[in-house]
């Protein structure tokens, strides 16, 4: 059973407009999660994280939007540049074990 | 600093073979996971080792995997008698502490004919 579901698998968005993805999780004892962009034949970078406790957190032009009882997160990146295009991770963690989505390809065109 | 490293970048074998992925974290590290990252799929935990406690191997697939990791670095993850479904881009990463940041590595791609 996915853990961690994430929509759309891909998405394509002009510059300067905004890009949102979308992750839903079963369990809720997850307590950490974050997101991870990946640039091909690279490994994935950490790109910001949050906690239950919060319903969002900013870093610069990257938003997580949470919501505990729906269970669902987002990730919302303003200002899309070409340089963000990339594939998307959200990811939740229990303890040691961290679960995954299956990644959204993004494709900021110019 | 160095990042993590990981060898081969690429792997070819042919089904039946062993191989052995090498990981390399970052120095001082105490925290090292191995993940599988397959065409379209998200990445899938396969191992977890933090300083000297045993391995959480619970995310291995079958029996055929398995890793070690000597004097608290360098990382081998081992498959024997590699099977066509194994293809995949094995990542490894390391994090400072458990439930720290984790960095990646590059990966290596493999690919079992």
């Amino acid at each position: 059973q996915q853990q961690v579901k994430q929509s759309p698998q891909s998405l394509i968005v002009q510059k300067g407009g905004i890009s949102i993805i979308n992750c839903a999780y079963e369990n809720t004892a997850f307590d950490y999660f974050p997101w991870y962009q990946q640039f091909p034949g690279k490994g994935p970078a950490l790109l910001i994280a949050i906690r239950p406790d919060v319903s969002e957190k900013k870093e610069g032009r990257f938003t997580i939007s949470f919501n505990k009882s729906a269970k669902q997160f987002s990730l919302h990146i303003m200002d899309s540049q070409p340089g963000d295009s990339a594939t998307y991770f959200c990811a939740a963690s229990l303890g040691n074990q961290f679960y995954f989505g299956t990644g959204t390809s993004l494709t900021v065109i110019p | 600093g160095a990042g993590v490293s990981q060898s081969p970048s690429n792997k070819v074998t042919e089904k039946g073979k062993d191989v052995e992925l090498r990981c390399d974290p970052i120095s001082g590290h105490t925290a090292l996971y191995w993940y599988r990252q397959s065409l379209g799929q998200g990445l899938e935990f396969l191992i977890y080792f933090q300083g000297n406690s045993a391995p959480d191997k619970s995310g291995l697939p079958s029996d055929r995997f398995s890793a070690e990791r000597t004097g608290g670095s360098v990382s081998t993850l081992t498959i024997q008698r590699t099977q066509q479904e194994d293809s995949a881009v094995y990542l490894c990463a390391s994090s400072a502490a458990p439930r720290a940041e984790q960095y990646f590595g590059p990966g290596t791609r493999l690919t079992v004919t």
